[in-house]
């Protein structure tokens, strides 16, 4: 079966980078891209960018560019996910997930927390 | 950009009730509209895509109706499981750049 499992939560003060990984399993990797997706508490879905995992070929959300590299190792079928220079308002959970398109199946979620 | 609005922000239904979700898209998307079940500690839980189909294992009771601008989300007779949060999401564009509305609580009523 499809499974996305990904690295464990995280503490980090602001200024810091944080990198979640997101292994994947029970399908053909390079088939598919995987987007990332953070919920920030009391909020909504944020679509954070996508990666093709046959191309390498990425695309950001405007408001993370520069600060946000997604990359995939597919000898591992691992995607990962680098945030840098992490403010308060970069607390959340973030998620990976297969995008077909749509996601159709996710991670079960990476809790970052940023405090000082 | 394409923004998604839904509405209402927060729906009240007796269990066993019939709920309709609406999402409304700042452009045409065609039917490139999925629609996501967020409960918490979990991780969202696709629905339906195409704007009609049911993903795998979704059960009858939630169907999906629309295309271009106007979505809906109509889940026919409420279950306790069914309480949560849904999120629509465009996926229209190439490479791509999906665009969430911001969520509809469906609450006991």
């Amino acid at each position: 079966q499809v499974q996305l499992v990904q690295s464990g939560a995280e503490v980090k003060k602001p200024g810091a980078s944080v990198k979640v990984s997101c292994k994947a399993s029970g399908y053909n990797f390079t088939n598919y891209g995987i987007s990332w997706v953070r919920q920030a508490p009391g909020q909504g879905l944020e679509w954070m960018g996508w990666i093709g995992v046959y191309s390498g070929h990425t695309n950001y959300a405007q408001n993370l560019q520069g600060r946000v590299t997604m990359t995939i190792d597919t000898s591992t079928t691992t995607a990962y996910m680098e945030l840098r220079s992490l403010r308060s308002d970069d607390a959340a959970i973030y998620y990976c997930a297969r995008e077909s398109p749509p996601a159709d199946y996710w991670g079960q979620g990476t809790l970052v927390t940023v405090s000082s | 950009e394409t923004v998604m609005t839904q509405s209402p922000a927060t729906l009240s239904v007796p269990p066993g009730e019939r709920a309709t979700l609406s999402c409304r898209a700042s452009q045409s998307v065609n039917i490139n509209l999925a629609w996501y079940q967020h409960k918490p500690g979990q991780s969202p839980r696709l629905l339906i895509y195409g704007a009609s189909t049911r993903a795998t294992g979704i059960p009858a009771r939630f169907s999906g109706s629309g295309s271009g601008t106007e979505f809906t989300l109509t889940i026919s007779s409420l279950q306790s499981e069914d309480f949560a949060v849904y999120y629509c999401q465009q996926y229209h564009n190439w490479p791509p750049a999906p665009t969430f509305g911001g969520g509809t609580k469906v609450e006991i009523k």
